[in-house]
């Protein structure tokens, strides 16, 4: 399997404009996560669906952050409108149910930069 | 609240040394326990993974212990390597009924091992 797949892999825009970060987890993976990574922060969970129904959604920051999961191979990330505050690498992650050895596998991360 | 600390948050050393990261949570009710390495630039890889029930696991020169009762976890790396430089990161899954699934993350841990 090529792994979690991300997209883009940077992107820089200007305040105001609409984010589409996008992610295709590992095919048969029940879970989908979506984490932000910044310096001061770390690493926050954001998101995170089970079989394409999102479970938790208390660490999206505020509403002009939503995601979506349409199918299993596909899911969305969108901040509209931006902000300088919103600069971060967001990570797409998914794995198999939580049980057992099952460990949760990482994208390569979507780096934005909003000035 | 669930909170994750990594202890220290930068280490230096010579390579061929033997080294401990540390890592230490509030609250013992967790599933599971795991260890990730990120490069600069990339995303998170999975090194080792603990299930609650277990002390210990080991991968090559890598062995990471778990103390469930008293919040902590270790990450020994024996004979460092300048290979081995990146953030080592430790996260806990929380445990919840009905499909219910956290990650929470430590601060990471940034190792630079120099020849």
């Amino acid at each position: 399997d090529a792994g979690v797949i991300q997209s883009p892999r940077h992107e820089v825009t200007e305040m105001g404009q609409e984010v589409t970060l996008r992610c295709k987890p590992i095919s048969g993976h029940d879970y989908l996560f979506w984490y932000r990574q910044t310096m001061m922060r770390g690493l926050e969970l954001l998101i995170y669906f089970n079989n394409n129904v999102p479970i938790d959604d208390s660490g999206m920051p505020e509403d002009r952050f939503s995601a979506k999961m349409p199918n299993a191979s596909f899911s969305t990330l969108k901040i509209q409108p931006s902000e300088p505050r919103d600069s971060a690498v967001y990570f797409c992650a998914s794995s198999f149910v939580p049980h057992r050895g099952n460990t949760i596998y990482f994208g390569e991360g979507s780096w934005l930069t909003v000035v | 609240k669930q909170e994750v600390t990594q202890i220290p948050a930068a280490l230096s050393v010579p390579e061929g040394e033997n080294l401990v990261l540390n890592c230490s949570f509030t609250d013992s009710a967790i599933y599971n326990l795991q260890w990730f390495r990120q490069d600069p630039g990339k995303g998170l890889t999975s090194l080792l993974l603990i299930q609650s029930s277990q002390r210990e696991q080991t991968s090559g020169r890598l062995n990471a212990s778990l103390d469930k009762s008293s919040g902590r976890s270790t990450l020994y790396i024996a004979a460092s390597q300048p290979g081995d430089s990146a953030t080592y990161l430790c996260a806990v899954r929380l445990q919840f009924s009905g499909g219910y699934n956290k990650l929470i993350f430590g601060a990471g841990t940034r190792l630079a091992v120099h020849p």
